[in-house]
């Protein structure tokens, strides 16, 4: 089994609709993180937990939300999906006590279809 | 101003041939992380080599070496000996040890490994 998994792994929602992806790891990393990926412009944060009871906004938050419901578990949502929210979405953990030298272990990714 | 530049969107080399894909980065925290990632076809993040900002040696992990000049702010990919396995999207990615410690990536380089 993968250490970090991203359900479902595709989705091809409505506009207006809302949706939510969801993501569990079995690392044990107290650092968690969404991101989108979209072509030509990398990977970009959209939201990032801590811990629990840390949650922060990142580069492109607007119109997501987010709930770290656990330790191993966070969620994304999107209230009302636009077409520009079209994108492979990633969720990634990190271990807070390596300082820079820790790598972000990735989930398989979810491409997400707005119509 | 963006923290990771990839200049190269894509690049082609001959199978057994040697490749070095860029990136420069831009902090002026002194202690931070450079990374690459591997994205393959399938979507997966796969990591691939890690260079700290005090380490004085450049990173190697078999084929892969990172070629690390720090008054230039560059941590340049080398590939060696090219596989066509290593067609794929490749991404730099920077973590600092101040403010939240994320991890920031560039754009990205698709290389294909011509056979």
């Amino acid at each position: 089994d993968a250490d970090v998994t991203q359900t479902p792994r595709n989705r091809i929602t409505k506009t207006g609709k809302r949706i939510m992806l969801e993501c569990s790891q079995t690392k044990g990393h107290d650092r968690m993180y969404w991101y989108r990926q979209d072509p030509g412009l990398g990977l970009r944060l959209i939201y990032y937990s801590f811990d629990v009871k840390d949650i922060n906004k990142g580069e492109i938050s607007d119109g997501y939300s987010v709930s770290r419901q656990a330790q191993a578990k966070f969620s994304l949502s999107l209230e009302s999906a636009i077409p520009n929210q079209t994108a492979l979405y990633f969720c990634a953990t990190s271990d807070s006590d390596r300082g820079v030298n820790t790598e972000a272990f990735f989930g398989q990714g979810t491409r997400l279809t707005v119509v | 101003a963006q923290k990771i530049t990839q200049t190269q969107p894509g690049m082609f080399v001959q199978e057994k041939e040697a490749v070095t894909l860029d990136c420069t980065y831009d902090t002026s925290d002194p202690s931070y992380g450079l990374f690459w990632y591997k994205q393959p076809s399938s979507g997966e993040m796969i990591f691939l080599i890690y260079q700290g900002s005090y380490d004085q040696q450049n990173a190697t992990e078999g084929r892969y070496s990172l070629n690390f000049q720090k008054a230039r702010k560059s941590a340049n990919l080398v590939i060696s000996a090219s596989q066509l396995g290593d067609s794929a999207m490749y991404f730099c990615a920077m973590r600092e040890l101040t403010g939240a410690n994320n991890l920031f990536f560039g754009t990205g380089t698709r290389l294909t490994v011509i056979p």
